[in-house]
């Protein structure tokens, strides 16, 4: 099964903040990575998908990109809504397997 | 609008069985991919299972291979989970999402606990 290693596993950031996370796998996946947003209690929400396409609905300050092993997350401008934990997805083949998730906090 | 509705968590003994149900709509069901994912109390995503639109393919996390079946009716816009031989491990919100996890219902809790 393909390995997902996200990071960092926790970060806290101000409101105005760039904020970067990344995602590696173990081995290349093409561009067959989704970004999700998960708050607590509710169910993830896809924000990014095949890597850097943006979901329909999702603001323009989340960004992905990478292919192959290495893929970045970025929201440009961190707002309060973000506060959140975020997975990446590998859906490059089966077993699907998710990234151990980044939890944004805020500082 | 899409939704997707899990139901039939709850409560069982170690050793149990149980049945989870999915209602979709708002979409055309049948031309879609669907999947359970799972996620355990304070931790992260867990996929457990896909099934092609027509349930020609499908695909089981080796965690759960051999206990847990998914299955689907697309006469009735439903996704299926029954899950045999249940442990403590297995204690989790259960989520179907369509497709390429594009979108997910709210979940349903299952609890394996004596």
């Amino acid at each position: 099964a393909i390995q997902m290693t996200q990071s960092p596993s926790s970060l806290s950031a101000s409101v105005g903040d760039r904020v970067t996370i990344t995602c590696r796998a173990s081995q290349g996946i093409r561009n067959d990575l989704g970004w999700y947003q998960q708050k607590p209690g509710k169910a993830p929400k896809l924000l990014i998908y095949a890597a850097s396409s943006l979901q329909s609905g999702v603001p323009s300050r989340f960004s992905g990109s990478g292919s192959g092993t290495d893929f970045t997350l970025t929201i440009s401008s961190l707002q309060p809504e973000d506060f959140a934990t975020y997975y990446c997805l590998q859906d490059y083949n089966y077993p699907r397997t998710f990234g151990g998730g980044t939890k944004v906090e805020i500082k | 609008e899409v939704q997707l509705v899990e139901s039939g968590g709850g409560l069982v003994k170690p050793g149990g069985s149980l049945r989870l149900s999915c209602a979709a709509s708002g979409f055309t069901f049948s031309s879609y991919s669907m999947n359970w994912v799972r996620q355990a109390p304070g931790k992260g995503l867990e996929w457990v299972s896909s099934i092609s639109s027509s349930s020609s393919y499908i695909y089981y996390a080796d965690s759960v291979k051999g206990r847990f079946t998914i299955s689907r009716d697309n006469a009735k816009n439903s996704l299926y989970l029954q899950m045999n031989s249940l442990r403590a491990e297995d204690t989790a919100v259960y989520y179907c999402a369509r497709g390429s996890l594009d979108r997910w219902g709210q979940g349903t809790l299952v609890t394996v606990s004596s």
